[in-house]
């Protein structure tokens, strides 16, 4: 089944880290640029950060960028998300996404999400 | 960075109903604009690209159209499973933005 999962999600401290993982089933995943995307409770998509096949471009979102890595293990087939710094306005359900190059760069495929509750 | 703006942000209409969702760019986008479908406590699910290109399984009532920054997503005869969130994104160049979303709820 062509699908992504993703995990780690977890209730964690104002200021501390937590690493999300998206593993891939189903598809050639060295083949896709990857996203990750978040929902805040009761609001809309928010575009996080991007990488491609390789893993050689990367790019972020301003609200983000310097505390977020993506990164993706190709032999893995799986994505990740570093996350630092955490801020309670990071609490969110967060997605990856797949990008289909043929379909205009549309995310095609999403995982189901996992949570992240920023909180003391 | 380019900015999706929606109208309306809620609407309510009749089972058989045609619906019509805008969605404005800051600055042009040629076509690189795809809509997507979100039902409670699920995920997004596109189902417009490329402004007007039906994704596969998606029923042909729903449609869109436009190019450059005024796009619209078309839902001919509206249906009780069309109940859900409507976002435009676009894919011209990161970030990929959304817009911030059209809930369709049906009367």
């Amino acid at each position: 089944e062509v699908q992504l999962v993703e995990s780690g999600g977890d209730l964690v401290q104002p200021g501390g880290s937590l690493r999300l993982s998206c593993a891939a089933s189903g598809f050639t995943f060295s083949r896709y640029e990857l996203n990750w995307v978040r929902q805040a409770p009761g609001k809309g998509l928010e575009w996080l950060s991007y990488i491609s096949t390789s893993g050689s471009n990367t790019y972020y979102a301003d609200s983000v960028r310097g505390r977020f890595t993506i990164s993706r293990d190709n032999a893995k087939n799986s994505l990740y998300l570093q996350m630092h710094s955490l801020r309670a306005e990071d609490t969110a359900l967060y997605y990856c996404a797949r990008e289909e190059k043929m379909a205009s760069d549309a995310f095609d495929l999403w995982g189901q999400g996992t949570v992240v509750t920023v909180s003391s | 960075d380019i900015q999706m703006t929606q109208s309306p942000s809620s609407l309510s209409a009749s089972v058989g109903d045609r619906v019509t969702i805008t969605c404005r760019a800051s600055q042009s986008i040629s076509s690189y604009l795809n809509w997507y479908q979100q039902k409670p406590g699920k995920a997004p699910k596109v189902l417009i690209y490329g402004a007007s290109s039906l994704q596969s399984g998606v029923p042909s009532r729903f449609s869109g159209s436009g190019s450059g920054t005024d796009f619209t997503l078309t839902i001919s005869s509206l249906q009780p499973e069309d109940s859900a969130t409507y976002y435009c994104q676009q894919s011209y160049s990161t970030p990929r933005t959304f817009g911030q979303g059209t809930k369709v709820e049906i009367k």
